[in-house]
């Protein structure tokens, strides 16, 4: 699986739009990006993903750059509740022997303030 | 649902002891992992199961037995306790093993071992 990098920590004002980047230059053509956040003490939870196509749910929106080497996650309109770590990971499209086990580095740290 | 259940949510070991790490999910889910949260890292896949009756090892599995008896229920055991395994134990399940699933994470067991 292809390697994301990540900052390891940042700031935002509630209220605010969130952006979280991350890097996955090794990217192969059949790896989607997923975002989970962990909140403190609690267990991760998915947050969107996708393949190339920007993606947005109700939590989130995706953008993937054409050149599938980096993508942005996007909280709209951040609160105080969003405050977690961040982990986005690569993840081959198909079935493999490790199944769908998730490879998570250390994430960012979001930390949203008042 | 429940979703995703993990018993006890504390525990205290001495070296040697052993134990079992509850994980179930009433979702009807084929896959099923358990993954270690060590401080200041990532997850680490210990073991994993594609359905009932089938079992692999992740990435950290040393230390750690796993059986698949039925659909719903996942239990970690550690036969002989050491401190190196003092850590935060989450279970996850998705529905089957491809990428699209989204995996559903309990809320953890925190583990010491002294």
């Amino acid at each position: 699986d292809a390697k994301t990098t990540q900052p390891t920590s940042m700031d935002c004002a509630e209220g605010r739009a969130a952006n979280l980047p991350c890097n996955h230059s090794t990217i192969s053509g059949n790896e989607y990006v997923y975002w989970y956040r962990q909140i403190h003490s609690q267990g991760p939870q998915y947050i969107i993903h996708g393949l190339k196509n920007n993606e947005t749910n109700e939590m989130a929106s995706l953008i993937i750059t054409e050149d599938r080497k980096s993508s942005t996650l996007i909280l709209p309109h951040a609160t105080l509740r969003d405050t977690a770590v961040y982990y986005c990971i690569v993840r081959a499209g198909f079935f493999n022997q490790a199944g769908t086990a998730l490879i998570f580095g250390k994430g960012t740290t979001l930390s949203v303030s008042s | 649902n429940a979703g995703v259940t993990q018993t006890p949510k504390f525990q205290v070991l001495k070296t040697g002891q052993s134990m079992t790490l509850q994980c179930a999910q009433d979702m009807n889910h084929e896959y099923m992992s358990w993954y270690r949260q060590d401080p200041g890292m990532g997850l680490r896949l210990i073991h994993y199961s594609v359905g009932a009756g089938i079992t692999d090892q992740g990435e950290v599995p040393n230390g750690y037995n796993v059986s698949r008896s039925t659909t719903e229920d996942f239990p970690l055991r550690l036969l002989s306790a050491a401190p190196s395994q003092t850590s935060v134990y989450f279970c996850a399940s998705s529905r089957r093993g491809g990428l699209q699933e989204t995996q559903y994470f309990g809320p953890g067991t925190r583990l010491l071992v002294l």
